[in-house]
């Protein structure tokens, strides 16, 4: 079935520092592949999308490329702020007929100033 | 403005009693979900629906139970079966067909069961 595997946590890093947060996937077809984040207390929101090979979802100075070939679509921001301090979640849809979506275990990040 | 509710944001139950969480959403999504979401864990997928009158259990359904006779509405009944229903329950919606479509999630409740 499908998986997302996603990179331990927590992440703790300086505020302008290089983020990384890794996500591979294991799915039927060409899934769409999302990022999500979410804020203490509250829901989910989603952060970047892909929907096909090569694509590049970006928002909020956050990227991720979809990379087909090694199955991964990694959580990258140049420079990060406290103000991005939360859990990371990346998720996959698949393009079979039911609804279901796959998530990762999430990823907390830390950051301090 | 369009979105999902959740209410309330804080419920405090005794053991032993059943309790329903409310999900409504105006966004005119075909696909509803719930999550429960435990501290520190990542999300779990209780009940899924598609359709109207249409629900498909999903990975930790056991103690919960779900309907689904208006599109905009999807509450969740946390029963006494249930050993451990302390948690997060995240309401997600999802516009149908497309992979692309992304999920929109409600701002959750807190259950606590003493």
């Amino acid at each position: 079935g499908d998986s997302v595997t996603q990179m331990e946590g927590p992440v703790t890093l300086s505020e302008e520092a290089c983020l990384t947060i890794n996500c591979t996937y294991t799915a039927t077809g060409y899934p769409s592949l999302f990022w999500y984040v979410q804020y203490p207390g509250e829901g989910l929101q989603l952060l970047l999308k892909a929907t096909k090979a090569d694509d590049k979802g970006s928002n909020k100075g956050f990227e991720a490329t979809y990379r087909k070939e090694t199955t991964s679509f990694h959580l990258e921001k140049g420079s990060v702020q406290v103000s991005d301090s939360a859990v990371y979640f990346c998720a996959l849809k698949s393009p079979r007929g039911y609804q279901k979506v796959t998530f990762g275990t999430g990823t907390k990040l830390q950051v301090i100033p | 403005d369009g979105g999902i509710t959740q209410s309330p944001k804080y419920l405090f139950r005794k053991e032993g009693q059943n309790v329903t969480l409310s999900c409504e959403q105006n966004l005119n999504h075909d696909a509803m979900y719930w999550y429960r979401q435990d501290p520190g864990q990542g999300l779990r997928l209780i009940y899924y629906s598609q359709i109207v009158n249409d629900f498909q259990k999903g990975d930790i359904a056991e103690g919960y139970s779900v309907s689904r006779e208006k599109k905009e509405s999807f509450p969740l009944t946390v029963t006494s079966a249930q050993k451990n229903p302390t948690a997060f329950y995240l309401c997600a919606s999802r516009r149908g067909g497309d992979p692309s479509y992304e999920q929109y999630f409600g701002p959750g409740t807190r259950l606590t069961v003493t």
